[in-house]
């Protein structure tokens, strides 16, 4: 079956930690996007990827680094840098064939907490 | 700034329809998308408009005015699973970036 994998389901950060969380996909996109969703509200773009070995800053990407080595992955680390780090991490990718209507597939999602 | 508005909850019983409205601001304008999210799950993409204009996908539909900024979402005929948060996403420039609104929670009631 073709999807986004995310891994892990649930994360715990340690104060000063750094932690990185993994996204896979098989469905053969060029774009890859992270946002994070924090209770209540919408999804906001941290890093975005449209080809491998190049990606850009979305809005909120300070305290976050990204990679892009392969098409099928892009991980996400959450630096010791990112003092509110607790939220609801989303990946997605989507064709760069049609741009405007860039239908974008999530992930299920990992669900980073403090300790 | 961009800036997209959509009510924050709408409450409706089953059977009965539901409109979503979204209102936008933005730098770039592409078309307006819709996504559904239950809860604790991953968005899933619903419609799409970039010109003026109804457009219909079985029980749901989506409208933009592109002159007012302006779009909504139909949901008809709700059923229970149904409720979950739907949020409207502009996409603001030609590599399709997506800037999304927090999120219409919809609760459907017997």
């Amino acid at each position: 079956d073709g999807g986004i994998t995310q891994s892990p389901k649930y994360l715990f950060r340690k104060e000063g930690q750094n932690v990185t969380l993994s996204c896979e996909q098989n469905l053969n996109h060029d774009a890859m996007y992270w946002y994070r969703q924090d209770p209540g509200q919408g999804l906001r773009l941290i890093y975005y990827s449209q080809i491998v070995n190049d990606f850009q800053k979305g809005d909120i990407a300070e305290g976050y680094s990204v990679s892009r080595e392969k098409k099928e992955s892009f991980p996400l680390t959450v630096t010791s840098a990112q003092k509110n780090p607790t939220a609801f991490y989303l990946c997605a990718s989507s064709l760069r064939r049609d741009r405007a209507k860039n239908i974008q597939y999530f992930g299920a999602g990992t669900r980073l907490s403090v300790l | 700034g961009q800036s997209l508005e959509q009510p924050s909850e709408v409450t409706a019983v089953e059977g009965a329809i539901v409109q979503i409205n979204c209102t936008y601001q933005t730098s770039g304008f592409y078309g307006l998308s819709w996504y559904q999210q239950h809860d604790g799950g991953a968005p899933t993409f619903l419609s799409y408009n970039a010109l003026d204009g109804l457009e219909e996908t079985g029980r749901f539909s989506s409208f933009l005015s592109r002159s007012d900024s302006y779009g909504y979402l139909l949901l008809q005929e709700l059923q229970m699973k149904d409720s979950a948060s739907y949020f409207c996403a502009v996409t603001t420039d030609s590599w399709g970036k997506l800037q999304f609104g927090a999120g219409t929670q919809v609760v459907v009631t017997p």
